[in-house]
């Protein structure tokens, strides 16, 4: 079965502490990216990735961090910079455009959600 | 920048009714390609639709069509047969250089 998972489903933080979200695909895709959610509001890009150990800043990357050390994988490290971290974290995946000559879809995972005690 | 708008924040319809939710986008691009995306209760983002820029027609997924008016920017979906499992947040999307810009969402709910 392909697709994107996301753990956990929901992640309770302390203030002042660092959290890192998990984000997995099967797809093959090269592409990964990782969006915020808040209520009322659309998904906001915080990374992305186009190739294994690269990465670059999307809007509102402050207090965030990535890595991606295998095509799999695409972990979010929410850190205690970031000042509002509680929200609905969403990972996607896709083929960059052009490689495969079709739009480039993005497929997204189930999402975590994220709660600043 | 590249932005999408909108306009309707709820919207609401009875069973087997046709719907339209709207979305305009501005851009300076030439080629780039749109999305609607649908959020049902469980949060998952599931793609409806797209449609790239360059192609003249509309296009169509069974019962969701959009009606692409490049010139004006504006990018409407529309819904058939309307299902109490349409119910959701939808939402229109851009792509450019890889990345997605999404509008705020409107919210659907299909009454019986």
């Amino acid at each position: 079965d392909g697709g994107i998972t996301q753990s956990p489903k929901y992640l309770f933080r302390k203030e002042g502490q660092n959290v890192t979200l998990s984000c997995e695909q099967n797809l093959n895709h090269d592409a990964m990216y990782w969006y915020r959610q808040d209520p009322g509001q659309g998904l906001r890009l915080i990374y992305y990735s186009q190739i294994v150990n690269d990465f670059q800043k999307g809007d509102i990357a402050e207090g965030y961090s990535v890595s991606r050390e295998k095509k799999e994988s695409f972990p979010l490290t929410v850190t205690s910079a970031q000042k509002n971290p509680t929200a609905f974290y969403l990972c996607a995946s896709s083929i960059p455009l052009g490689l495969a000559g079709e739009a480039d879809t993005q497929y997204f995972g189930p999402g975590t959600r994220l709660t600043v005690l | 920048a590249q932005t999408v708008t909108q306009s309707q924040p709820e919207m609401s319809v009875q069973e087997a009714e046709t719907v339209t939710l709207s979305c305009t986008y501005d851009t300076s691009e030439n080629n780039y390609y749109l999305f609607w995306y649908k959020q049902p209760p469980s949060r998952q983002m599931i793609l409806v639709i797209r449609q790239e820029a360059y192609k003249q027609q509309n296009a169509t997924e069974n019962r969701f069509s959009v009606n692409f008016q490049k010139a004006a920017k504006s990018f409407s979906l529309k819904i058939s047969d309307s299902q109490l499992g349409d119910t959701a947040m939808y939402f229109c999307a851009m792509e450019y250089g890889n990345k997605l810009v999404f509008g705020a969402g409107t919210i659907l709910r299909v009454k019986s």
